[in-house]
């Protein structure tokens, strides 16, 4: 069974340092894997979708990085912004249907 | 355009009766998934359908639980005889393709079921 863990699990940065967010995956074999942000009492927002066959995708000052041989993925924040707290959660896909094993996920907090 | 909707955002009910959560993907997305987040835990799936089918129902927790969906639109899904394990927020997400998982998963803002 397909397990995914977030390191770590909390963050407090003050504002204009880069974050690094770790997501690591047991079963390589996936299809996907998506970056979220989680406010509270709110839903999920997507951030980055990486294929199984792609090693990094940008978006803005996001950029995230997918290393299936050592089930790992990382989420990286430039310049990060007060804007930037929330929780950000991993999401895994490992058949063809596409249902989503998420990590537990890391609380960041970025301090102005 | 309009992302995907969920109703009610609240509901609060008491224990043993039957509740109906709705969700309306975006137009057009023919797979819709059903998550959960009990609180202080992570999500986990529940269901997904594909067009009005659902191939995956392994998530269910108990037969209490059940889903459907009409019109490849909109998806209820139901819970008989609540219980207080039963609270969480229940979040539906949707997304394009048919059985190819390459694409993004849209998230509704969910609805939190609390069961006294």
């Amino acid at each position: 069974k397909q397990e995914v863990t977030q390191i770590p699990a909390a963050l407090s940065v003050p504002e204009g340092e880069n974050l690094v967010l770790n997501c690591s995956f047991t079963d390589s074999a996936i299809y996907n894997l998506q970056w979220f942000r989680q406010d509270p009492g709110k839903g999920l927002t997507s951030l980055l979708l990486i294929q199984s066959s792609q090693r990094e995708q940008t978006s803005g000052r996001l950029n995230a990085s997918l290393d299936k041989s050592s089930g790992r993925s990382t989420l990286y924040i430039a310049a990060s912004q007060p804007g930037d707290s929330a929780t950000y959660l991993c999401a895994v896909s490992t058949d063809s249907w596409g249902k989503f094993q998420f990590g537990a996920g890391t609380q960041v907090v970025v301090t102005p | 355009g309009a992302g995907v909707s969920q109703s009610p955002s609240n509901k609060v009910t008491e224990k043993g009766k039957d509740v109906e959560l709705r969700c309306d993907p975006i137009s057009g997305h023919t797979a819709l998934y059903w998550y959960r987040q009990r609180l202080g835990q992570g999500l986990e799936f529940l269901i997904y359908f594909q067009g009005n089918s659902a191939p995956d129902k392994s998530g269910l927790p108990s037969d209490r639980f059940s889903a459907e969906r009409t019109g490849e639109s909109v998806s209820t899904l139901t819970i008989q005889r609540t219980q207080q394990e039963d609270s969480a927020v229940y979040l539906c997400a949707s997304r394009i393709a048919g059985s190819s998982s390459y694409n993004e998963q849209f998230f509704g803002p969910g609805t939190r079921l609390t069961v006294l």
